[in-house]
């Protein structure tokens, strides 16, 4: 079975902090996808990354693909409340069947 | 208006009663898939369909069971709801490795 550990599960930090989230597995991805959640709504896509080593920057967020595609990390420079979530890593495994983490709750306070 | 749209977006029931959550698509993609959310457990995956002759079962089918009437229609229902089965349902679409969620049904089950 197939799973992805993301850590931490919550992190409370103040505005302007960086911070990063991690998304670990022992199985192999052919690609892997980072999501938003906000309450009272689904997930929305931020990333998808699919070559070992890839990196993506999005603005302040920057997504790393492990070498192996086992792993990924999500780094926000200079986090502003704006970015308060729920933040999902998931793994596609090459039939179109994904298997989500059970995110990191993300609070950045004023 | 909404791409995935999901009715009811809130449900109470009570134990042993048949409950069907709806899932319509505007997007034109062929897979759909339906989803539970628990706290700390991320999004477990129910049921997909790739295309409307194709029904597969997820991680967690059982007590579930699923039709797809159409293309952009997906639904999920619950035989006889027991409480363990509150939560909150995620419908989602895709043709790529992006997915696109509706905004969930709050199902609580006395």
């Amino acid at each position: 079975t197939q799973l992805l550990e993301q850590s931490p599960q919550f992190l409370s930090i103040q505005e302007g902090e960086n911070l990063t989230v991690y998304c670990n597995s022992s199985s192999v991805f052919s690609s892997l996808q980072w999501y938003r959640q906000e309450p009272g709504e689904g997930p929305v896509l931020l990333v998808t990354v699919v070559t070992g080593g890839e990196v993506k920057k999005l603005k302040r967020l920057t997504f790393q693909f492990g070498d192996a595609r086992k792993d990924s990390s999500l780094h926000i420079t200079a986090a502003q409340p704006g970015d308060t979530g729920l933040y999902l890593c998931a793994g596609e495994d090459g039939g179109f069947k994904t298997i989500f983490g059970a995110g990191t709750r993300l609070f950045v306070k004023a | 208006d909404a791409d995935v749209t999901q009715t009811p977006r809130n449900r109470i029931t009570k134990t042993g009663k048949r409950i069907m959550l709806e899932c319509s698509q505007t997007k034109g993609h062929d897979r759909m898939y339906w989803y539970r959310q628990d706290p700390g457990l991320g999004l477990q995956l129910i049921y997909y369909s790739f295309d409307v002759k194709d029904i597969n079962k997820g991680e967690i089918s059982d007590g579930y069971s699923v039709s797809r009437q159409a293309q952009a229609k997906f639904s999920l229902s619950l035989e006889s709801a027991i409480p363990n089965q509150t939560a909150l349902y995620f419908c989602a679409t895709s043709d790529s490795y992006e997915q696109f969620f509706g905004p969930g049904t709050r199902l609580t089950v006395l």
